[in-house]
């Protein structure tokens, strides 16, 4: 199935830098999504965009929409510890047609962060 | 609890062998979906509910695959005859209103689904 193109797919960083992770899709979507996953459980919303060029912040996690609505990406800031895990990035078409929300999501981009 | 729980959290299946995995979503959810997930890779969309009705199944890979969710609220996937190419985790997800973008979706742990 369509998958969204995201880079890179891992990171190994020391504590206190910043990361940058970036989402590219063929298709145009409504909104874009990112999602932390942890082992042994499912994707939590870390941030939601709904339109083109928006840029939104939560605490140390900025993430902008893509003017051309086919991108995204998603800068955290002084990373810790806890910011380990799979980062995944998804688009959503949204109202309209036979899409009913459903999200397509990018591969993944595993985070590592050294004490 | 307040979330989406799924049972059993892990299933090992001898290859033909048919599985049926549960989904409770959030009391109230009008919108229910499922995605799989391999190893390595992101959750790809399988089929979606909204209450009773299953209005989205483009995403299920064979006729193997059957979602049910009879009364509106909790949900069954199942797999009949299962292949090894079926060992993912699978996903359930809910959102408070009907498919119409803009819902926060809210994930479930997973069954990871395991063929032998």
């Amino acid at each position: 199935g369509q998958q969204l193109n995201q880079s890179p797919q891992s990171m190994f960083i020391q504590e206190g830098e910043d990361v940058s992770m970036n989402c590219t899709s063929s298709s145009i979507f409504n909104t874009w999504l990112w999602y932390k996953q942890e082992p042994g459980e499912g994707p939590v919303l870390l941030i939601a965009l709904y339109k083109a060029g928006e840029l939104t912040s939560n605490g140390r996690l900025t993430a902008q929409f893509g003017i051309t609505r086919k991108d995204s990406f998603l800068n955290i800031s002084a990373s810790i510890p806890s910011d380990v895990g799979i980062y995944f990035c998804a688009g959503q078409t949204g109202a309209g047609g036979t899409s009913y929300g459903k999200l397509t999501f990018g591969q993944g981009t595993i985070l590592t962060v050294h004490p | 609890g307040a979330g989406v729980s799924q049972s059993p959290r892990y299933k090992v299946a001898k290859r033909g062998q048919d599985v049926a995995l549960r989904c409770d979503p959030i009391s109230g959810h009008v919108s229910l979906f499922w995605y799989q997930q391999a190893l390595g890779q992101g959750p790809e969309f399988l089929t979606y509910f909204q209450n009773e009705a299953q209005l989205d199944k483009s995403g299920l890979p064979s006729d193997r695959f059957f979602a049910e969710r009879p009364e509106g609220s909790v949900s069954t996937l199942k797999i009949q005859r299962t292949q090894q190419e079926d060992s993912a985790v699978y996903l359930c997800a809910s959102s408070p209103f009907p498919g119409l973008g803009r819902d926060t979706q809210y994930f479930g742990p997973g069954t990871r689904l395991t063929v032998l």
